[in-house]
């Protein structure tokens, strides 16, 4: 069955680093663009980043750019979120999601479980 | 970035009841190719989300029929013909017509 499973939260002091990520299976993933999306305290789900299916396009939110990198292993069928910088506000639990090869009308159709990034001195 | 305003943000709600949550957005959400992508997303407690609606009406399998979405431009409606106990959550709109992607602020669903 198809399973995305998220990996690498925890805790960190604001200005620190983390690097999350999203292993996938149960369908062939090199044919399925790539979301992270966050869901903050009192907040409600805010989109990150996505990856095109073969890594060709990239795009991010206002909020991350520049601070957070997305890629993708599709040998490992991963897909990660390198993130740098990190604030107060970035804490929240992250989803990875699936969704069309290029993603150019975001619709995810499928997500992970979630892993927790608490940003805090 | 496209504001989506979705009401109430709280629906108390009776079992076997309907129940309808509106969801706005700050520009019309048709495509150039004619389609319109909003979609609803439902998060129960304790899971993750989970795509229920995409472009406007269109049900992902495996969700049952009580669940319909409609509407058009910046106007759109996700209906529950008979709440079921299951259905306690919070669910978004997300519009993915323009970049970057953005959500409603979730209604909470409860009985």
């Amino acid at each position: 069955q198809v399973q995305l499973v998220e990996s690498g939260g925890g805790v960190v002091q604001p200005g620190g680093s983390l690097r999350l990520s999203c292993a996938a299976s149960g369908f062939s993933f090199r044919n399925y663009g790539m979301h992270w999306v966050r869901l903050a305290p009192g907040r409600g789900l805010e989109w990150l980043a996505v990856i095109w299916h073969d890594g060709s396009n990239r795009q991010y939110g206002d909020s991350v750019k520049s601070r957070f990198t997305i890629s993708r292993d599709n040998s490992k069928n991963t897909v990660d979120l390198e993130m740098i910088r990190l604030r107060d506000e970035d804490t929240g639990v992250y989803y990875c999601a699936r969704d069309l090869p290029k993603v150019t009308t975001p619709a995810p159709d499928f997500w992970g479980q979630g892993t927790l990034v608490t940003v805090s001195s | 970035d496209v504001v989506m305003t979705q009401s109430p943000l709280s629906l108390p709600v009776s079992l076997g009841q309907p129940a309808s949550i509106s969801c706005r957005s700050s520009q019309n959400l048709v495509y150039s190719d004619g389609n319109t992508y909003l979609n609803w997303f439902q998060q129960r407690p304790g899971h993750s989300p989970r795509r229920l609606i995409y472009k406007v009406s269109i049900r992902d399998s495996g969700v049952p029929d009580r669940f319909s979405g409609s509407g058009s431009g910046t106007d759109f409606t996700l209906k529950i013909s008979r709440v079921d106990a299951e259905d306690v959550g919070v669910y978004y709109c997300m519009q993915g017509t323009y970049w970057p992607p953005t959500f409603g602020q979730g209604t909470r669903v409860e009985i």
